[in-house]
């Protein structure tokens, strides 16, 4: 079966620190996917990334950046000069092919605080 | 742009009773999925719907039912409530449902059984 592992509960960090999110998945399959998505107090989840297995490039979107390594199976979420608005539960999973249909199994999440 | 719809955002009930709660999907998106997620936890897949059929099924008691109806919309009946119901239940639609499809999520509707 497969897993995500987020093994950060909560991380706490004054407002401009840089933070790195981490996120270690197991599957047997050779195709699979990837994404990050954000749960704001508020308690809707926002997509934030999606990543293939074949695609091992690192992205950026303005503060935030995401580093996949299939040979470490992770795939690490890093927001630079963190804000309070990035305060939040921050989900890692992981796209699960059954019959055909797709299901998301998600990390446990890791709470972010940033502290003014 | 449109995003999923949830009704109703929050609802009471007792045990025993039961709910029925709505998901419409972004538009020209035929796939649904439910989720639950409890307090503190991170979101479990129930069900899921492909043009109207089911496609598969998590760890779903027997007395919840879904089904997804011809406009795509999707509904959740959770018969004979426990406490152990009080989640927040989650809908989310893709365009295909093929693999690697991302999921919207909606707002979730926050469900207590008193």
């Amino acid at each position: 079966a497969q897993k995500v592992t987020q093994a950060q509960t909560e991380i706490s960090v004054v407002e401009k620190e840089d933070v790195t999110l981490d996120c270690v998945y197991e599957t047997r399959d050779t195709t699979y996917y990837l994404f990050w998505y954000k749960q704001p107090p508020s308690g809707e989840l926002v997509f934030l990334i999606r990543r293939n297995s074949f695609d091992e490039q690192n992205e950026i979107s303005g503060r935030y950046s995401w580093n996949f390594q299939k040979s470490t199976s992770s795939f690490n979420f890093t927001i630079t000069a963190s804000q309070v608005v990035d305060s939040a539960v921050y989900f890692c999973a992981l796209s699960e092919v059954i019959q055909g249909a797709q299901k998301l199994v998600f990390g446990q999440g890791t709470r972010l605080t940033i502290n003014p | 742009a449109a995003g999923v719809i949830q009704s109703p955002r929050h609802l009471i009930k007792e045990k025993r009773e039961t709910a029925t709660l709505k998901c419409y999907p972004i538009p020209r998106h035929d796939t649904v999925y439910w989720y639950q997620q409890g307090p503190g936890q991170d979101p479990q897949f129930l069900i899921s719907f492909y043009e109207k059929m089911q496609s598969d099924k998590g760890s779903i008691p027997d007395r919840f039912s879904a089904q997804q109806f011809s406009d795509y919309h999707s509904e959740l009946n959770m018969s004979s409530l426990e406490l152990g119901d009080s989640a927040l239940y989650f809908c989310a639609s893709s365009p295909t449902g093929s693999p690697g499809d991302t999921q919207y999520f909606g707002p979730g509707t926050r469900l207590t059984v008193l």
